[in-house]
């Protein structure tokens, strides 16, 4: 166990439809990160959230959106679902920049039928 | 942005042997240079790292090799075993987040 928890697993859902994914920091972490892991693209950034605040954005769509709680608890909410955004989703965290490394939950991951 | 580039993407190699797996970026403010290993069903875990003013670091049997001024990085296993099968990430920090190479799906061999 990483410390690092995602939930759902799992997800199978239809186009056009939305989906909210959950990640649980590792203690003491003020930093999630959210990437996007597909077989021809790799390990793909999305965005970072710091203690709350927004931080940096990589390649993530309009469609995709994030938030970090006060409990510091972050969820990636992804709408208008096409079967191109089938992928397995990571959370990670980290106790200040990506410097000191990350801690990478186990995934969601999420089909689009 | 930054752009890291990984080779190979598929390697087999014999129980014993060693691997090599080689990473370059592109930008040169990059100053972090973590590995992870990704086993099936699970998140990439943090192997090694290597910082900008380190030129290796060792770690039992893995090592890790920086050479800033060709901006390319490498990871050595050496004495490999079956348990070493997983796919391997290399990244680079460059100011905001990791940007990760496409992997190489390491393959040991009884």
């Amino acid at each position: 166990d990483s410390g690092v928890t995602q939930t759902p697993k799992h997800l199978i859902t239809a186009t056009g439809q939305r989906v909210t994914l959950r990640c649980s920091p590792r203690s003491g972490d003020l930093s999630v990160y959210w990437y996007q892991q597909s077989l021809d693209q790799g390990l793909q950034f999305l965005i970072q959230y710091y203690n709350g605040e927004e931080r940096a954005k990589g390649n993530i769509l309009e469609r995709f959106s994030a938030q970090q709680f006060p409990d510091l608890h972050s969820e990636l909410n992804l709408s208008s679902l096409e079967l191109g955004d089938s992928a397995l989703y990571f959370c990670a965290s980290s106790g200040g920049t990506a410097q000191t490394g990350y801690t990478f939950g186990s995934g969601t991951r999420l089909t689009v039928v | 942005g930054e752009n890291v580039e990984q080779h190979p993407s598929t390697l087999s190699v014999q129980e014993g042997d060693s691997a090599v797996i080689k990473c370059t970026y592109s930008d040169s403010a990059s100053n972090y240079f973590p590995w992870y290993k990704q086993e099936l069903g699970k998140g990439p875990q943090l192997i090694i790292d290597i910082r900008s003013n380190v030129g290796e670091k060792k770690d039992q049997r893995i090592a890790v090799t920086l050479n800033k001024t060709a901006k390319h990085f490498s990871l050595h296993i050496t004495e490999t075993q079956p348990e070493d099968s997983a796919v391997y990430f290399c990244a680079a920090y460059s100011g905001y987040a990791l940007n990760f190479g496409k992997g190489t799906s390491l393959l040991v061999t009884p």
